[in-house]
């Protein structure tokens, strides 16, 4: 098992840009989240899932969107991108307690 | 909400010393408190967890007590090493299985 793939890694977007963060899961975990690390702040929670077709608002979700249609997929959506966005983002899923993160989407918004 | 507070913001120790890192919770409701050892330009990996039902829980040279009455649990590190060397995040979860965690300590471990 792969299990939580983000894509892209890497990403450069400009101010008003918008882009998708892809996540996929091949755990079958019900529960996904999208986390940002910003230096010295942890890890904020933005959007999270309980299963498909349904997510719930985190800590810091301004400015973002997320939708759950399948188990395996929770992309994450930025519209009209800001410099505020630059940090790192995480995917994660669950399926109880323990959460498992993926490798990482770094961003910065020029 | 759950309030996670974690100190030091960045522990530096010699190699072969010891390590110790605390964090408080907010919410009497939570029992699950993970901690997550991330290094540089990698994802945040569990190292070792603990339940509200359990006092302190140990794996070769990292431990993790909780003490529930102070809501503050601490994750210990014993002969330290450099690749020790790394951020660690501490959490907190009810039953929701929605943590929230610190804001991360940055171990350095010198040789």
């Amino acid at each position: 098992n792969a299990g939580v793939t983000q894509t892209p890694k890497f990403r450069i977007l400009k101010i008003g840009q918008s882009m998708t963060l892809q996540c996929t899961q091949d755990m079958n975990h019900n529960y996904m989240y999208w986390y940002r690390q910003d230096p010295g702040m942890g890890l904020k929670l933005i959007y999270y899932s309980v299963g498909a077709g349904i997510t719930d608002k985190g800590e810091v979700p301004n400015g973002y969107n997320v939708s759950r249609s399948t188990t395996e997929d929770f992309p994450l959506r930025l519209e009209l991108a800001a410099p505020s966005q630059t940090s790192v983002y995480f995917c994660a899923g669950g399926q109880g307690d323990t959460i498992y993160f993926g490798e990482g989407s770094w961003l910065t918004v020029v | 909400g759950e309030n996670v507070e974690q100190h030091p913001s960045t522990l530096s120790v010699q190699e072969g010393d010891s390590a110790v890192i605390k964090c408080t919770y907010s919410d009497s409701a939570s029992n699950y408190f993970p901690w997550y050892k991330q290094e540089l330009g990698k994802r945040p990996q569990l190292i070792i967890d603990i339940r509200s039902n359990v006092g302190e829980k140990k794996d070769q040279r990292i431990a993790v007590t909780l003490n529930k009455t102070a809501k503050h649990f601490s994750l210990h590190i014993t002969e330290t090493q450099p690749e020790d060397s790394a951020v660690y995040f501490c959490g907190a979860s009810g039953g929701s299985y929605i943590p929230t965690f610190g804001r991360g300590t940055s171990l350095i471990v010198h040789p």
